[in-house]
């Protein structure tokens, strides 16, 4: 069974960078493609992007200036980088498999933007 | 953007009534339309993809129908597991996927 896993800190401080990494486990990252996805507190979902696991990328047109998905396959690991935070990036983030249907998600993680 | 609407924002269930969700999409999706569950504290889990086909494990009273723009996840019978939040979410729009807001569902 395919489980994936988010790691990376909690709180990171206006105008830096987030950055995050999904682990999958119980599978491999090839011929998949791989997503981000947050949650406001309280809030809806909203796509980040995706990635095909041979490095093709795909970002939501409204974060695309700040995102980056990238992909380390001797690890099976799918990284996101968010730079210029600010408090309307504090969220849930999930990665998921898929890049229309998302059939396995990771928990997610909380990253709180605060100074 | 393809922009999503779901109905009702909450409905009050008891168990073994049957549910009825909608999903409007603001053009055509064709049949490219998902649903998620999602409990509190939880990562959404997926229902139903290309609008009526169920995903690997999930019960058959969960059932989705529709095509277009108007699209409807039905739950023949409630169970007490069900009580939850439902996305809708399209992926027609492959360069910019969207969720709708989402349906509660409570007692």
């Amino acid at each position: 069974q395919v489980q994936l896993q988010e790691s990376g800190p909690g709180l990171v401080k206006p105008s830096e960078t987030l950055s995050l990494t999904c682990t999958v486990s119980g599978g491999s990252i090839g011929s998949y493609y791989w997503s981000w996805i947050r949650q406001p507190p309280g809030k809806g979902l909203q796509w980040i992007g995706y990635l095909y696991y041979g490095g093709s990328t795909n970002y939501n047109p409204s974060l695309k200036s700040r995102v980056t998905i990238s992909v380390d396959t001797s690890k099976n690991q799918v990284s996101l980088k968010l730079s210029s935070v600010t408090a309307a990036d504090t969220a849930v983030y999930y990665c998921a498999r898929g890049m229309g249907d998302f059939d396995h998600w990771g928990q997610g993680t909380l990253v709180t933007v605060s100074s | 953007e393809i922009v999503l609407t779901q109905s009702p924002a909450t409905l009050s269930g008891s168990p073994g009534e049957r549910a009825t969700l909608s999903c409007r999409a603001s053009q055509s999706v064709g049949s490219n339309l998902a649903w998620y569950q999602q409990k509190p504290g939880q990562a959404p889990r997926l229902l139903i993809s290309g609008a009526s086909n169920r995903a690997t494990g999930i019960p058959a009273r969960f059932s989705g129908s529709g095509s277009g723009t108007e699209f409807t996840l039905t739950i023949s019978s409630l169970q007490s597991e069900d009580f939850a939040v439902y996305f809708c979410q399209q992926y027609y729009n492959w360069l910019l996927f969207t969720f709708g807001p989402g349906t509660k569902v409570d007692i």
